[in-house]
């Protein structure tokens, strides 16, 4: 398996506080992903990162801010979590362009809970 | 945007037979097609893909057919196993991770 894990792996918190997951990979991939998936809605794209300090808006970014200092690490923040923010979050990585292509490896997920 | 569609969202079969998963997708623009297995509370995980400058791709029981022309791109899982049963969905994308997704077909293989 490829060298990603998110971290934590469970979490509930409370409606209006700040949340932040992590990232972490060993592959020295250029891309990284941040998808959450819910039920009936497959996995949907929040934020990515093309390179450090390079990030864009995925399809359902509103509520949701992302950092990357370092190749490994991509952060990604819930400012004021809300109950709909509720899901599992998936971190993935990727290598493509020049002269590697690879597929997206996902990390193991987090599952946020917002009470 | 790429939007992409998954039919059946379920599908149940009986050990042994084919299941057979279509998507469509919208953007001409796309040119890398995989395809995810995620099993109960698992990761999605990476099971054949295909690009768009070839028309199938076979790796044991499963293949994929794309039709560019059409924009649909189709799995197929000859002689099914209980093992098979996962939700599985496609994706599309012009690069390999940032890519849109189908919502899923459950699949369920009886023995």
């Amino acid at each position: 398996d490829a060298g990603i894990t998110q971290s934590p792996r469970h979490k509930v918190t409370e409606t209006g506080t700040p949340v932040t997951l992590r990232c972490h990979q060993t592959e020295n991939h250029r891309y990284m992903y941040w998808y959450r998936q819910d039920p009936g809605h497959g996995l949907r794209l929040i934020h990515y990162s093309y390179g450090v300090k390079d990030t864009d808006k995925g399809e359902v970014s509103d509520g949701y801010s992302v950092s990357r200092s370092k190749t490994e690490d991509f952060l990604l923040t819930l400012e004021s979590a809300t109950s709909s923010q509720t899901s599992v979050y998936f971190c993935a990585i990727s290598e493509w362009g020049g002269q590697t292509n690879t597929e997206a490896f996902f990390g193991q997920g987090t599952r946020l809970t917002v009470v | 945007g790429e939007n992409v569609e998954q039919h059946p969202s379920t599908l149940s079969v009986q050990e042994g037979d084919s299941a057979v998963i279509k998507c469509t997708y919208s953007d001409s623009a796309s040119n890398y097609f995989p395809w995810y297995k995620q099993e109960l509370g698992k990761r999605p995980q990476l099971i054949i893909d295909i690009r768009s400058n070839v028309g199938e791709k076979k790796d044991q029981r499963i293949a994929v057919t794309l039709n560019k022309t059409a924009k649909h791109f189709s799995l197929h899982i000859t002689e099914t196993q209980p093992e098979d049963s996962a939700v599985y969905f496609c994706a599309a994308s012009v690069n390999a991770g940032k890519s849109t997704f189908g919502d899923g077909t459950t699949l369920t293989v009886k023995p």
